[in-house]
């Protein structure tokens, strides 16, 4: 599976919009990526996840650069909820399991 | 709604012990995965079943670990003779479809925390 880089740690205020970045350069013409994102003491949980078009959902957008060699996740309006560890991840065949990293944990501040 | 269901929540087992770890995947959802999650560091994959099988098992980290997905639904993930090392969070997940394909999201649950002392 395509490396991803992503910033250890970013901060936010509350009401803020934030921009998570991700680096996947190694990626080919068929992977997905994905973002997923882990609240304290619970699993993973899936935000959104894109090919080549932008896309939008009620948590969040996914903007992908017009190489593929990177993306953002952009939550709109941050609160207090979002603080979490968010993972950017890429897969490449039908079939095959998610490979985590360590994410960007994201701190929010009121 | 009913999602993924692990248990039990917490386990605390001493060295040498066999622990088994359930997951009652979302009904319906053919893909079922294993993940560990040791402190400060992301999931790491373990196993991956479609239906009965174990469509890869590449993350196993030896062969105290095992699992079972008998029936297509229900799993269980096996640890022989425990070791300190083993002591995490083990989340499971299920999907519709496999993760690596457009709608495979996965839905996780809370993960059972292993403590072996």
């Amino acid at each position: 599976d395509a490396k991803t880089t992503q910033p250890n740690s970013m901060e936010s205020n509350e009401e803020e919009p934030v921009h998570l970045p991700c680096n996947h350069s190694t990626i080919s013409g068929t992977d997905y990526i994905h973002w997923y994102r882990q609240l304290p003491s619970q699993g993973p949980e899936y935000v959104i996840h894109g090919l080549t078009s932008n896309v939008n959902n009620r948590m969040a957008s996914l903007a992908i650069a017009e190489d593929r060699k990177s993306s953002t996740l952009i939550l709109h309006r941050a609160t207090l909820r979002d603080a979490a560890v968010y993972y950017c991840i890429i897969s490449n065949q039908a079939g095959t399991a998610l490979i985590f990293g360590k994410g960007t944990t994201l701190s929010v501040s009121s | 709604g009913a999602g993924v269901s692990q248990t039990p929540s917490n386990k605390v087992t001493e060295k040498g012990k066999y622990v088994e770890l359930r997951c009652d995947p979302i009904s319906g959802h053919t893909a079922l995965y294993w993940y560990r999650q040791s402190l400060g560091q992301g999931p790491e994959f373990l196993i991956y079943f479609q239906g009965t099988g174990a469509a890869d098992d590449s993350g196993l980290p030896n062969d105290r670990f095992f699992a079972v997905r008998p029936e297509g639904s229900v799993s269980t993930l096996k640890i022989q003779r425990t070791e300190r090392g083993d002591s995490a969070v083990y989340l499971c997940a299920s999907s519709l479809a496999p993760s690596g394909v457009n709608t495979g999201e996965l839905f996780f649950g809370e993960g059972s925390r292993l403590t072996v002392l």
